[in-house]
């Protein structure tokens, strides 16, 4: 079985751009979490995603948006690109909603420079 | 609200000893903890899970962890550190227990180095 995909591995962008990450889930999987990691803050969670609809968010501007799709691939969308939004951000997949009960996998994220 | 604190950023050891990396909780409830490690430029790997059954959990790779209520610790431990697992470990809290949410909460990380 495949696991997540992240694309792409790798953007350099400018600041006020905007960028739009993706993310493959392993087939089967209805659950997407997406979190930030920087060496400052460490792993923060963006958001999670259940069946299209967002279920939890995290303590993020408003700049920060995602979506599912009914394949449950997701996307995250980031308007108005910051230097500080330089990070690694990761997904991670799961067969349901209840995380303490199901093992979520992680794909290998997507480095974001901002220049 | 829940939360995860690692005791030590950098931990040092020498091949073929033990390796101890700390790691305590705080809960209002009974927490599911994790402990999931990352090697360079690579996502994150489950080691293992605990979610209330036994309090010695065994994971992959030859590690394992303890739940103790008591003092509020989930220590991971290896008796025999190999070179392949120099890494980055981080001990984690599932947010909602019984309820439905997959937000996982980050202790700071722990790097471990292993010396030949």
């Amino acid at each position: 079985k495949a696991g997540v995909t992240q694309t792409p591995r790798y953007l350099i962008k400018t600041r006020g751009q905007q960028v739009t990450l993706s993310c493959s889930p392993i087939s089967g999987h209805r659950s997407v979490s997406w979190y930030q990691q920087t060496p400052g803050q460490g792993l923060q969670f963006l958001f999670e995603y259940f069946s299209e609809t967002q279920r939890n968010k995290g303590n993020f501007p408003g700049r920060f948006s995602g979506r599912q799709f009914s394949n449950s691939r997701s996307e995250m969308n980031v308007s108005t690109l910051e230097l500080g939004d330089s990070a690694l951000y990761l997904c991670a997949s799961s067969l349901g909603s209840q995380g303490f009960r199901h093992e979520q996998f992680f794909g290998p994220g997507t480095r974001l420079t901002v220049l | 609200a829940q939360s995860v604190t690692q005791l030590d950023s950098h931990v040092s050891v020498s091949e073929g000893t033990p390796v101890l990396l700390r790691c305590n909780y705080s809960s209002s409830y009974s927490p599911s903890l994790f402990w999931y490690v990352q090697h360079p430029n690579k996502g994150l790997q489950l080691l293992l899970k605990y979610t209330s059954a036994a309090t010695l959990v065994k994971g992959i790779n030859g590690f394992e962890a303890e739940f103790k209520k008591s003092e509020t610790s989930f220590h991971l431990t290896k008796p025999s550190a190999h070179m392949s697992d120099a890494a980055e470990y981080f001990c984690v809290v599932s947010e909602g227990y019984g309820g439905a949410t997959n937000k996982l909460i980050f202790g700071t990380g722990t790097l471990l180095a292993v010396q030949p």
